[in-house]
């Protein structure tokens, strides 16, 4: 069965440190997001992307993160000076937009630990 | 602002009952409902999703109802096992959101006990 898949599953960083989440979506997606969790919290949608261009983000997603489909297949998140923060789980996911049920596919996540 | 509740929080049940797991959302002007399935520290699962026009979906032992003017949700999972142990999640779609804006509720901790 496709799925959307992400590495590295925990990265852990010193405060200030550049950090670039990678995610594979499903082949045949072509609407890509990212949203966070934090421990305890709801999870929150951060970004959708389509047509390589940023569909929308929210107000967490300010200038210290980018988006970035560098190739056929990959789908990035950079983050590029880490804050304490910024310590959460980190999901992929990707919708197709054929069907256009909206139904969202998410990954295993990424869990980012600053220190 | 749309705000997406889920009560209880969590829920201890012991095997072979059935689940009824509440959503609420503030706003009935929705696009879709989606449930998810959320175990320790993994990614979501997607369960079901509803469509606004819809009044349910189902899948197996489990079945989701839509009451849009009353800004609810339920979902049923028949006859739980062990195995339905997790945390289960419901987010919303606005019709003017962008593709794939969910709001999302805080979950509800499910443990069956054998």
């Amino acid at each position: 069965e496709p799925e959307v898949t992400q590495t590295p599953s925990h990265q852990v960083t010193q405060m200030g440190q550049e950090v670039i989440l990678r995610c594979v979506p499903i082949s045949n997606h072509l609407y890509f997001y990212w949203y966070r969790q934090i421990l305890g919290q709801k999870v929150e949608f951060l970004v959708s992307f389509y047509n390589n261009e940023i569909s929308e983000k929210s107000e967490i997603f300010d200038d210290q993160f980018s988006v970035e489909r560098p190739d056929g297949s990959n789908f990035t998140l950079k983050i590029r000076s880490t804050k304490l923060e910024d310590s959460a789980m980190y999901f992929c996911a990707s919708s197709d937009g054929g069907s256009l049920t909206g139904e969202l596919f998410f990954g295993e996540g990424s869990r980012l630990t600053v220190l | 602002k749309q705000e997406v509740t889920q009560i209880p929080a969590a829920l201890s049940v012991p095997e072979g009952e059935n689940l009824v797991l509440n959503c609420s959302f503030t706003d009935s002007a929705i696009y879709n409902l989606q449930w998810f399935r959320q175990d320790p520290g993994k990614g979501l699962t997607s369960l079901l999703l509803i469509q606004s026009s819809q009044r349910e979906q189902t899948s197996g032992r489990l079945n989701a109802s839509l009451d849009k003017s009353s800004g609810r949700s339920t979902l049923y999972i028949a006859a739980s096992q062990p195995g339905d142990s997790a945390t289960y999640l419901c987010a919303v779609k606005g019709p003017t959101d962008s593709w794939g804006k969910l709001q999302f509720g805080a979950g509800t901790q499910v443990v069956v006990t054998p």
